[in-house]
């Protein structure tokens, strides 16, 4: 069964500060990441998703993430944070082959604070 | 463009009682996904459907069912409710996967 492990229930990062927050998924196949984010009362939001080529990929808001084969990891990266930022994120996997069409499996989510 | 909307967005039900959740897409997507979201529990996948007609199970399926008798609607039923489906729930939708999610619905089941 594939699983998403966010090790990080929250992290407080300083504005202007770079950011990276971890995700490890656990897939039997060459799996197809997603990272979203979701402000308080909010639904989710697309950042970004890997499906296959490039293991960088670029997303919304200044926001990427690398995917490392070798390490099961799915890590997003921000080179300098801002206030806006903080919310709630969440790594999630489904399977390349229906490209997550039954449904993705999500992490626990990474509570992002953003000091002044 | 309203994308994915969800109603009601709160509602409270005693024990026992019944209620349907509406999710509307206006993205002519095929695929639409319901979640429930719980403190320190991520997301888990209640149903989904593949397109009009279909459904099929997700991880927490139980004491739920689902109807997807038009494209853009994909409804949630809870016949009986219990403490334990107090949650929010979340609908998405997607060409293939879940990219677009509603706003969320928050349930209470005193």
């Amino acid at each position: 069964a594939q699983s998403v492990t966010q090790p990080d229930i929250h992290i407080t990062v300083s504005e202007g500060a770079s950011l990276e927050l971890r995700c490890n998924y656990s897939y039997g196949a060459t799996p197809y990441l997603f990272w979203y984010v979701q402000s308080p009362g909010q639904g989710l939001q697309l950042l970004l998703k890997y499906f296959s080529g490039d293991t960088l990929v670029q997303g919304i808001k200044g926001f990427e993430a690398e995917f490392k084969r070798s390490q099961s990891s799915f890590n997003l990266r921000k080179p300098s944070v801002h206030w806006s930022d903080a919310a709630e994120y969440f790594c999630a996997v489904g399977s390349y082959s229906g490209g997550g069409a039954d449904g993705l499996t999500f992490g626990k989510g990474t509570h992002l604070i953003i000091q002044p | 463009n309203a994308g994915v909307t969800q109603t009601p967005k709160f509602r409270v039900l005693k024990t026992g009682q019944s209620m349907t959740l509406l999710c509307a897409q206006d993205m002519n997507h095929e695929y639409m996904y319901w979640y429930r979201q719980d403190p320190g529990m991520g997301l888990r996948l209640i149903h989904y459907s593949v397109g009009e007609g279909t459904t099929a199970k997700g991880e927490v399926p139980d004491g739920y069912n689902v109807s997807r008798l038009k494209k853009q609607n994909f409804l949630l039923g809870l016949e009986s409710a219990a403490p334990s489906q107090t949650s929010v729930y979340f609908c998405a939708s997607g060409v293939n996967s879940p990219l677009h999610f509603g706003n969320g619905t928050r349930l209470t089941v005193t």
